[in-house]
């Protein structure tokens, strides 16, 4: 079936990287974006980025300032988001998500905690 | 970047009765180009990801019952629900995909 599965939760401290994996099923990876949104506690979803699944191209949220990084391996029709300088701000749900043809998001995976602590 | 405010924040219905969420954005998400808004919905039910209802304002996704719409243009957009049924309890959230970055509203929760 159609179907985002994304990586277990993670626990990191402050100052550390993390990185999440999206692996697609059901349809052609190449075909569509994966995005990364992630949301806290009683907060709005917060859009990270981008990647077109066929060529590879990104595009990031201002608000990271390069701290996140988005790549994909269309062998394993997998997705990975890579958060650098971790701080406890950082915790929350991550989601990766299926984009068509526009930026709206069609197929969210169950989403990725994590826990940034000392 | 596009500021998006819904409204209410929350608001109870009764079962059966009619639901209407406001989103505004901070300027126009129609283009001139296609004349279309870019605009979706988005329904959240606790500890679950969000779910697609609407795209371009007012296109219901494939299996989303039509007791839910979608209008608006320009900055005003509404997401309605006819006749309310329980299972459709949850946080509704805009978003407009004109640009990047791409912005969420801050979520309108309905009750019964």
């Amino acid at each position: 079936q159609v179907r985002l599965v994304q990586s277990g939760a993670e626990v990191k401290k402050p100052g550390a990287s993390v990185k999440i994996s999206c692996k697609a099923s059901g349809y052609t990876f190449s075909n569509h974006a994966i995005h990364w949104v992630r949301q806290a506690p009683g907060q709005r979803l917060e859009w990270m980025g981008w990647i077109n699944g066929g060529n590879g191209n990104t595009k990031y949220s201002q608000n990271f300032r390069d701290r996140v990084t988005i790549t994909r391996d269309t062998s394993a029709s997998t997705a990975y988001m890579e958060l650098s300088s971790l701080t406890p701000e950082d915790t929350t749900v991550y989601y990766c998500a299926r984009g068509p043809d526009f930026p709206y998001m069609d197929l969210w995976g169950k989403g990725t905690t994590v826990t940034v602590s000392s | 970047d596009i500021v998006m405010t819904q409204s209410p924040d929350s608001l109870a219905v009764s079962l059966g009765e009619r639901a209407s969420i406001n989103c505004k954005s901070s300027r126009s998400i129609l283009s001139s180009s296609n004349h279309q808004n870019y605009l979706a919905w988005y329904q959240q039910k606790p500890g679950q990801p969000p779910k697609l209802l609407i795209s371009w304002t007012s296109t219901r996704e494939s299996g989303v019952p039509d007791r839910f719409s979608g209008s608006g243009s320009g900055t005003d957009f509404t997401l309605t629900i006819s006749s309310l049924q329980a299972e459709d309890v949850a946080v509704y959230y805009c978003q407009q995909y004109y640009t990047t970055p791409l912005t969420f509203g801050g979520g309108t929760k309905v009750e019964i």
